[in-house]
C-alpha cells in the first residue's frame, strides 16, 4: 500500500475554497485515490475517488496532476459543517481489502 | 448508498466484563467485513477483518482471544472485547463493502468505557 503524507491541519474561513493536498509519491498503476471525511465520534464517509485527471461530484472536486504522485481535494465554499479530519487513502479497490488510514488532515472552519 | 449499522452505540461497563459489539450490513451482504480502533485524536487503526463463515484475520499486535469476530451470516459481524480493561475503552468502528458500489461502507461507530 501506498504510504500518504497530509497536512496535519489546516484552517479556513466560511465561504473560501479550501484545498488539501496529498502526497503519494510510490502509488503503484493500479491504485485508486480516495478521500474520506470523519465527524467527531462518528464513522468515515466516503467523499471522492479518482485515477487521473479531476473528478467532481456534488460536494467535492478531486485534483489528480498527470505523474499521480499527489492529489489535492477541494472543497468549494465550506461551512463551519465541513469542520472534520479528512483522509486521503491509495490503494487497489478489492472486495475483501481493508482501508488503511494515514493521520488526516483536521480541517477547522470558523466564522 | 448502502448503510451499516452498528449496536450499541455507546457502551459503559466495568473491569473484567464482556462486551458485544454487533455490525450489520443492512441493504446489501458482506462477505467481509472490517473492525477498526481509534482512540482519542488518533486514525483509525485496523484490527481485524471478518470473514463470512471463517475465522477472522489479525493484524499484528490484536489478541485473537481477546477480540473475538464472529461473522455467522452475510449481515453480520461481532465483536466481542473479553475481560475488558480500561485501556480497552475506545472506539469502535465496523466496515463493510458493497461490490455493487465499489464502496467500503463504515458504521457509526461504537463508543466503549470501561470503568
Amino acid at each position: 500500500l501506498a504510504k500518504t503524507t497530509q497536512p496535519i491541519s489546516m484552517d479556513s474561513y466560511e465561504g473560501q475554497e479550501v484545498n488539501i493536498t496529498c502526497s503519494h509519491n510510490n502509488i503503484a498503476t493500479n491504485d485508486y485515490i480516495t478521500w474520506y471525511q470523519q465527524f467527531p465520534s462518528q464513522g468515515p464517509r466516503f467523499i471522492i475517488q479518482g485515477y487521473k485527471t479531476k473528478v467532481t461530484n456534488e460536494v467535492a472536486s478531486l485534483f489528480i496532476p498527470a505523474d499521480r504522485k499527489s492529489s489535492t481535494l477541494s472543497l468549494p465554499r465550506v461551512s463551519l459543517s465541513d469542520t472534520a479530519v479528512y483522509y486521503c487513502l491509495v490503494g487497489v479497490e478489492k472486495a475483501g481489502t481493508a482501508l488503511i488510514f494515514g493521520k488526516g488532515t483536521t480541517l477547522s472552519v470558523s466564522s | 448508498g448502502a448503510v451499516v449499522s452498528q449496536h450499541p452505540s455507546r457502551v459503559i461497563c466495568k473491569s473484567g466484563t464482556s462486551v458485544k459489539i454487533e455490525c450489520r450490513s443492512l441493504d446489501f451482504q458482506a462477505t467481509t467485513m472490517f473492525w477498526y480502533r481509534q482512540f482519542p485524536k488518533k486514525s483509525l487503526m485496523l484490527m481485524a477483518t471478518s470473514n463470512e463463515g471463517s475465522k477472522a484475520t489479525y493484524e499484528q499486535g490484536v489478541e485473537k482471544d481477546k477480540f473475538l469476530i464472529n461473522h455467522a451470516s452475510l449481515t453480520l459481524s461481532t465483536l466481542t472485547v473479553t475481560s475488558a480493561h480500561p485501556e480497552d475503552s475506545s472506539f469502535y468502528i465496523c466496515s463493510a463493502r458493497d461490490t455493487s458500489y465499489n464502496e467500503q461502507f463504515f458504521g457509526p461507530g461504537t463508543r466503549l468505557t470501561v470503568l
